[in-house]
């Protein structure tokens, strides 16, 4: 257990649909990182927040979205789901520069 | 802006052979490297990191990385693969700030596959 807990571990979801992953960071990590990972993309930083704040933004479609909460755990919002957007999304945590711990992931899967 | 390159996408060693997987940056500073294993459909787990001081570290599972400066490169190693060792592996390269901001940069990962 890496101390980040990510739910649900499997989605599977039509298209146009959507849906809300989430993640609890380890405890006494202020950032929480969003990663999708697919195969002809290879991993893909989506966005980050700290301490409740968005502090960088990666290739996250306008159809997504997220927010980190006071307790600091975080959810991403897929909307408008396409095909396309299957894959793993990861979650990851850290207290600063001592690099990321991840969760185990969420995998999407939009039929 | 920083970069990272991984070379080789897909590696094959036989099992107890020993294992070199290679990472190039290019930042403008001193970085943070890192080097991380992903297992099929798990996370990424951090296997070890340079942040400065001795140039060799020390990694879980019997791992180790060379930071080499004039190279530009942080190549993982491990003197005998076990077929466990079959993963995906990532290098990568961060930015911090006292803010808590980290920009990282992942490399594209390398397959290693074992072979008995």
């Amino acid at each position: 257990d890496s101390g980040v807990t990510q739910t649900p571990k499997h989605l599977i979801t039509a298209t146009g649909q959507r849906v809300t992953l989430r993640c609890s960071p380890r405890s006494g990590d202020l950032s929480v990182y969003w990663y999708q990972q697919s195969l002809d993309q290879g991993l893909q930083f989506l966005i980050q927040y700290y301490n409740g704040e968005e502090r960088a933004k990666g290739n996250i479609l306008e159809r997504f979205s997220a927010q980190q909460f006071p307790d600091l755990h975080s959810e991403l919002n897929l909307s408008s789901l396409e095909l396309g957007d299957s894959a793993l999304y990861f979650c990851a945590s850290s207290e600063g520069t001592g690099g990321y711990t991840f969760g185990s992931g969420t995998r999407l899967t939009v039929v | 802006a920083q970069s990272v390159t991984q070379p080789d996408i897909h590696i094959t060693v036989s099992e107890g052979a020993s294992l070199e997987l290679r990472c190039n940056y290019s930042y403008g500073a001193t970085p943070y490297l890192f080097w991380y294993v992903q297992s099929p459909g798990q996370g990424l787990q951090l296997l070890l990191k340079y942040f400065s001081g001795d140039t060799l570290v020390q990694g879980i599972k019997g791992f180790e990385a060379e930071f080499k400066r004039s190279q530009s490169s942080f190549n993982l190693r491990k003197p005998s693969v076990h077929w466990s060792d079959a993963a995906e592996y990532f290098c990568a390269v961060v930015r911090g700030d006292s803010g808590g901001y980290q920009k990282v940069t992942f490399g594209t990962g390398t397959k290693l596959q074992v072979i008995p």
